[in-house]
């Protein structure tokens, strides 16, 4: 059975830092990864999505890696706005179609 | 497009009740899901659809019910309300039928059982 996980649970930091936010799973065999931003009370926002395939994706200041075999993927947020507060999940596609989510990095960027 | 819509935004049912959360998207996704979010957690799969008459259980199923008679629908029903099925829940599709499935959600339907 597939497990995700994510840590930090929550972080806070002051604007200008730069980030790493972690997420693990148990089981390899995936189709790709996604990781995603909720606001409160909101839907969520897909960020990057990286391929089995893949190493890493870049979009503007995030930069996220795949390590397959290790089980573990990172988002990397540089130069971070308070903007950029919110909860971060990442999801992971199974070889059966499922798509399974950790439990959210909560993170608060202060001026 | 209006991406992935869900209706109703807000209920509140009584116990034993029962109703359906409405989701429908006009991508043309083959891949549906439903997720519940409780406070402070990650979303659990209630239910997915890889096409038009084909559902497979998620991870918490039990009390929920689904179909998907064409490629825009997949309704969630519950039968009979209980309080643990307070949550908010989310719809969601991707691309068909490919490895590279980019998620799109819709904006959730926050559900109170009393």
């Amino acid at each position: 059975k597939q497990e995700v996980t994510q840590i930090p649970a929550a972080l806070s930091v002051p604007e200008g830092e730069n980030l790493v936010l972690n997420c693990s799973f148990t089981d390899s065999a995936i189709y790709n990864l996604q990781w995603f931003r909720q606001d409160p009370g909101k839907g969520l926002t897909s960020l990057l999505l990286i391929q089995s395939s893949q190493r890493e994706q870049t979009s503007g200041r995030l930069n996220a890696s795949l390590d397959k075999s290790s089980g573990r993927s990172t988002l990397y947020i540089a130069a971070s706005q308070p903007g950029d507060s919110a909860t971060y999940l990442c999801a992971v596609k199974t070889n059966t179609d499922k798509l399974i989510f950790g439990t959210g990095t909560r993170l608060q960027v202060f001026p | 497009n209006a991406g992935v819509t869900q209706t109703p935004k807000f209920r509140i049912l009584k116990i034993g009740q029962s109703m359906t959360l409405q989701c429908a998207q006009d991508m043309n996704h083959n891949y549906m899901y439903w997720y519940r979010q409780d406070p402070g957690m990650g979303l659990k799969l209630i239910y997915y659809s890889v096409g038009a008459g084909i559902t497979d259980k998620g991870e918490v199923p039990n009390g929920y019910n689904v179909s998907r008679s064409t490629t825009e629908d997949f309704p969630l029903r519950l039968e009979l309300a209980a309080p643990s099925q307070t949550s908010v829940y989310f719809c969601a599709s991707s691309y068909p039928g490919t490895s590279a499935g980019e998620l799109f959600f819709g904006e959730g339907s926050r559900l109170t059982v009393l």
